[in-house]
């Protein structure tokens, strides 16, 4: 069974572009959940989305949104970049919302320059 | 802001030494989950505790969970130069499935 997808791998962008990152969860997988991973802030919960719905959200702007797909996939939007954005995006999933065991992609690194 | 404060930050040992990396937290919890990355990749799970149970065992590891005060710790028993990596506690949520995690524990066990 194929693991937790995350698109791209790394990305260079400018501030005040914006930005789209995609994650294919496990097959069979409905809940998908991203995360922020910085060296001053560590790891933060962004979204939580299943069944296409935003399910919880993290204390993150507006300027971060999601969104989830009938297949499961998600994506995750970030407009108007800071250079505060820069750092690698997890996405975890899950079979359901059952807080059990999450299984997370390679990460998206994301530099703004 | 991080949930749960681990400890230690960083923890150097020799191969074949056991290693003890410590979570606490602050409020109530439905599990307590354990991961671990290496540089900058995605994490792997390692073992989830749920909050009745006391102690779990898998492989070459060992979590223990007082829930009377707030704290869990991770055990690697006989340590290998492959278990060079950050640690990570989660605290599972009571409701939904949100993961909350602790600041880490970067753990380097040398050859």
């Amino acid at each position: 069974k194929a693991g937790v997808t995350q698109t791209p791998r790394y990305l260079i962008k400018t501030r005040g572009q914006q930005v789209t990152l995609s994650c294919s969860p496990i097959s069979g997988h409905r809940s998908v959940s991203w995360y922020q991973q910085t060296p001053g802030q560590g790891l933060q919960f962004l979204f939580e989305y299943f069944s296409e719905t935003q399910r919880n959200k993290g204390n993150f702007p507006g300027r971060f949104s999601g969104r989830q797909f009938s297949n499961s996939r998600s994506e995750m939007n970030v407009s108007t970049l800071e250079l505060g954005d820069s750092a690698l995006y997890l996405c975890a999933s899950r079979p359901s919302r059952r807080n059990t065991e999450a299984f997370f992609g390679q990460g998206t690194r994301l530099t703004v320059v | 802001s991080q949930q749960g404060e681990e400890d230690p930050q960083a923890l150097s040992i020799q191969e074949g030494e056991n290693a003890t990396m410590n979570c606490s937290y602050k409020t109530s919890i439905n599990n307590l989950q354990w991961y671990r990355q290496n540089s900058g990749r995605g994490l792997v799970h390692l073992i989830l505790i749920r909050s009745n149970e006391r102690e779990k065992h898998s492989g070459r590891l060992r979590v223990t969970l007082d829930t009377s005060k707030k704290s869990s710790s991770l055990l690697i028993t006989a340590s290998r130069a492959a278990d060079t990596a950050s640690y990570f506690c989660a605290k599972g949520e009571t409701s939904g499935s949100r993961l909350t995690f602790g600041e880490g524990t970067q753990l380097t066990v040398n050859p």
